[in-house]
């Protein structure tokens, strides 16, 4: 089992959806969490840090479920340029800052 | 504001070459990192550094060396290259933690084994 899992999609959504992803990871000691959207060739960029009470900016929300030990990212109000692929990180504060990345959730928004 | 630049940003290398892949950052960052990333799949940890003249092993190290003798520099080297090492590399680094800030990355580098 991988550490950390999402559904790969892809998701194809028209302009104006709302869309979640899920990811879930097995390890319970884990710290910090966070979604990452990397572009097409493109490097991937910090989104959103993920909070124990949950926290939104602007049209996305991201919630923390450390009982089900699940993160999700929540888009409203889909936009053409938030197609992307979506990465979920889960990092161990105790573990030299090193992360452990989900495959990614490809997300297109079509007109 | 550079933040973290990767050079070079593409290369082709003939089985058995070596090379070496150069990281730099001006955030004064204790921490970097390199990952390569495959299609399909996930970005996977090759070596990182908690701080100047430190190295240390990920996931994937077999056929790589790093280097950080400066704070702002961190340079990975393939010494045999091989077909399987055909990827995109990715630089990143962040603060120290426990501040659980995330990663700044660099544009990458796209490498060709053949």
């Amino acid at each position: 089992r991988k550490e950390v899992e999402q559904d790969p999609g892809p998701f194809n959504v028209p302009e104006g959806a709302t869309v979640a992803f899920n990811c879930t990871y097995s390890n319970s000691a884990s710290q910090s969490f966070f979604w990452y959207r990397q572009d097409c060739r493109k490097e991937p960029k910090l989104l959103m840090s993920v909070y124990s009470s949950g926290n939104e900016d602007g049209r996305f929300t991201a919630q923390l479920n450390r009982a089900s030990q699940y993160i999700s990212l929540l888009i409203r109000d889909s936009k053409l340029s938030d197609s992307a692929t979506y990465l979920c990180v889960v990092k161990m504060n105790t573990n030299a800052g090193k992360s452990t990345f989900g495959d990614g959730t490809t997300l297109t928004v079509k007109p | 504001n550079a933040g973290v630049t990767q050079t070079p940003k593409f290369r082709v290398l003939k089985t058995g070459q070596s090379m070496t892949l150069l990281c730099a950052q001006d955030m004064n960052h204790e921490y970097m990192y390199w990952y390569r990333q495959d299609p399909g799949m996930g970005l996977r940890l090759i070596h990182y550094s908690v701080g100047e003249g430190t190295t240390a092993k990920g996931e994937v190290p077999d056929g790589y060396n790093v280097s950080r003798l400066k704070k702002q520099n961190f340079l990975l080297g393939l010494e045999s290259a091989a077909p399987s090492q055909t990827s995109v590399y990715f630089c990143a680094s962040s603060e120290i933690e426990p501040r659980g800030d995330g990663y700044t990355f660099g544009s990458g580098t796209r490498l060709t084994v053949v």
